[in-house]
């Protein structure tokens, strides 16, 4: 069964500092792997994906998870954290042969607190 | 701006309430979803529509009722719900139920109150 979990509910940086929320991923085929952003009292919106296309892959507002096979990992980056990217990430893995029909598991979030 | 759009925003209902969701998207998405989001939650899968016909159905308890009268509108029905049922709704669009290179594109959501 694939799965996604997202290690540490809470991550706080200073503004400006580099962003890293951790997702490791289980999979028992290539996955293809997401990273959503919920901003408060919105939907979910599409950071970026990997689809086997690129290792490193670039997405809106400045973010980058770069995909590690051998570390079974999608960590997501950001350089310089701003006040905006405050809001919940969530890690989400899909695969078109396993229990999940293709659609998202979502691993559990990961809350983002950036400081002045 | 989200380009699925959901409505009402807020709803508040009695258990003994009929109340419905609704979700419209116009980007020719052939795939709708419903997910039910608790505080602090990930959002949990409730039911698939793919071209206009029930793929998916979790499990979820029959006093939720799903709806696709076309491809572009999907209604959740509610009725005798029960407070632990008060979550956030949000409803997804994607071309394709299942393919890669079709993510998910969602609405901002129902915050559902039952009393």
């Amino acid at each position: 069964a694939q799965s996604v979990t997202q290690l540490g509910s809470h991550v706080s940086v200073s503004e400006g500092a580099l962003v890293l929320l951790r997702c490791n991923y289980s999979s028992s085929v290539p996955p293809y792997l997401f990273w959503y952003v919920q901003y408060p009292n919105q939907g979910l919106q599409l950071l970026l994906k990997y689809t086997s296309a690129a290792t490193l892959v670039k997405g809106i507002n400045g973010f980058e998870a770069e995909f590690k096979k051998s570390e079974t990992s999608f960590h997501l980056t950001k350089p310089s954290a701003h006040m905006s990217d405050a809001a919940e990430y969530f890690c989400a893995v899909s695969d078109l042969y396993g229990g999940s029909q293709g659609n998202l598991i979502f691993g559990k979030g990961t809350k983002l607190s950036v400081k002045p | 701006d989200t380009e699925v759009t959901q409505t009402p925003k807020h709803l508040v209902m009695g258990m003994t309430n009929k109340k419905s969701l609704k979700c419209e998207q116009h980007m020719g998405h052939r795939a709708m979803y419903w997910y039910k989001q608790k505080a602090k939650k990930p959002p949990e899968l409730m039911f698939v529509y793919s071209y206009e016909k029930l793929s998916i159905n979790e499990s979820v308890p029959s006093r939720f009722s799903p709806e696709c009268p076309n491809s572009s509108l999907l209604n959740l029905h509610l009725h005798a719900l029960q407070p632990e049922d008060s979550a956030l709704y949000l409803c997804a669009s994607s071309q394709q139920q299942g393919s890669s290179n079709s993510p998910l594109h969602f609405g901002n959501g129902t915050r559902l109150t039952v009393t």
